[in-house]
């Protein structure tokens, strides 16, 4: 069990420009969530997977903002013309996906907007 | 909508005194209940869980929390505090309805006193 794994850890990027992170999670589980965390605040719930299917998405969640899983293994979330009010932890979870499963986060990656 | 409170952004402790965290959820329903702990730039470990079973919850770290209806709270506590339990801790709610994200209270930063 190696964890759940984020790339990168750090991203520093000016305005405008697009972004992308990805997600390993542990690998026999079968849901993934992206959760945001801004500093002196909780996760905040951005979506969540099942297998590659993305069941939730939160209104957090702009049209700037996007998120794969194409073949239920790995995940990427995509921003698209950064905004500064992104900058914040991006966090990355998993589970097995059974009732109140517990949710394994990743180191998470860090996100400045210049 | 599900929300969960913790009292105290900041507590203080001397080392070798009893530990209490504090959070409050809102449902009329009692949904599960997770303590996560936060390390600098690291991710979110499962401390324990509440699922519905035991109402006093034994975690890792020798940490416990203890399901109180009456009350909608699942306090935190630890009879001794050591040094390297110094770390942000939080309080979440996962609805018993399927609903799969976490929602996260704001967050408490223990600091422990030599």
């Amino acid at each position: 069990d190696t964890g759940v794994s984020q790339n990168p850890r750090h991203k520093i990027t000016k305005r405008g420009q697009n972004v992308t992170f990805r997600c390993d999670p542990i690998s026999e589980h079968n849901r993934l969530y992206w959760y945001r965390q801004t500093l002196g605040q909780g996760p905040e719930f951005l979506t969540y997977f099942q297998n590659e299917a993305q069941l939730e998405k939160s209104r957090l969640l702009s049209d700037r903002f996007s998120a794969e899983r194409p073949k239920g293994s790995f995940s990427t979330l995509e921003i698209q013309r950064t905004e500064q009010g992104d900058s914040a932890m991006y966090l990355c979870a998993s589970s097995m996906g059974l009732a109140a499963d517990t949710q394994y986060f990743g180191p998470g990656t860090r996100l400045t907007v210049l | 909508a599900q929300s969960v409170t913790q009292l105290g952004s900041h507590v203080s402790v001397s080392e070798g005194a009893l530990v209490l965290l504090r959070c409050n959820y809102s449902s009329s329903v009692p949904p599960y209940l997770f303590w996560y702990v936060q390390y600098p730039n690291q991710g979110l470990q499962l401390l324990l869980k509440y699922t519905s079973a035991a109402t006093l919850v034994k975690g890792i770290n020798g940490f416990e929390a203890e399901f109180k209806k009456s009350e909608t709270s699942f306090h935190l506590t630890k009879p001794s505090a050591h040094m390297s339990d110094a770390a942000e801790y939080f309080c979440a709610a996962l609805s018993n309805f399927g609903n799969e994200k976490l929602t996260f209270g704001t967050g408490t930063r223990l600091t422990i006193i030599p």
